[in-house]
């Protein structure tokens, strides 16, 4: 049974430029959220995805979006990179029939460096 | 708006003696769920147990339990028999109980995690 996975698991960009990263929910899965996290802090919420459709969002600007496909697979970009954009990008799955109980599941993270 | 608060960046603990970590919230809320993720030098961010907030009784997962105070809003998570592989950064994490609609479900709120050391 795979896990959540990601890719790319390391990323270095430069100022201005734009980004995408990719999540695969665990199998049987069918909602995907996504968090940033910045080195020593925990995890912020940057959005949800649910039936290919944003669901919820944190406080992120617009240069954050995102994407689902119909295998429920995820795409986070993130366009006109800043220097505070660098951090440990999670990706996290889940069952939306299990309601607020259900476990998220997160995957290895893809680290940016933004120089 | 909810919060989690961690007061203790880092902690240490011999092997095979007892921590516990503390972790505090804030909410208006009567019902919600809260969540201890462990997270390692792997960086993949591990559920280790959950207590929902109608349930008076402490959650228990072997060596790992929690002491749910509800109306202090305090959990903290004892770790027992400490490991080496206990090693990480601990995160408490608080979850509404509402439903959403769309079939969505709500984000987690973390806190800003403990480091805990385990020493041979």
């Amino acid at each position: 049974d795979a896990g959540v996975t990601q890719s790319p698991t390391h990323l270095i960009k430069t100022r201005g430029q734009q980004v995408t990263l990719r999540c695969s929910p665990k199998s049987g899965h069918d909602t995907v959220s996504w968090y940033q996290q910045a080195l020593g802090q925990g995890p912020q919420f940057i959005f949800q995805y649910y039936e290919e459709e944003e669901r919820q969002r944190g406080n992120f600007p617009d240069r954050f979006s995102g994407h689902q496909f119909p295998n429920y697979s995820s795409e986070l970009n993130v366009n006109a990179l800043l220097l505070g954009d660098s951090a440990l990008y999670l990706c996290a799955s889940s069952l939306a029939a299990g309601g607020p109980r259900e476990t998220q599941y997160f995957g290895p993270g893809t680290r940016l460096l933004v120089l | 708006a909810q919060t989690v608060t961690q007061s203790q960046p880092e902690m240490s603990v011999q092997e095979a003696e007892t921590v516990t970590l503390s972790c505090t919230y804030d909410t208006s809320e009567s019902d919600y769920y809260l969540f201890w993720y462990k997270q390692p030098p792997s960086r993949q961010m591990i559920l280790v147990i959950r207590q929902e907030a109608y349930k008076q009784q402490n959650a228990t997962e072997n060596r790992f339990s929690v002491n749910f105070q509800k109306a202090a809003k305090s959990f903290s998570l004892k770790i027992s028999d400490s490991q080496l592989g206990d090693a990480a950064m601990y995160f408490c994490a608080y979850r509404t109980h509402i439903f959403l609609s769309g079939g969505a479900t709500n984000k987690l709120i973390f806190g800003t995690g403990t480091l805990l050391a385990v020493q041979p």
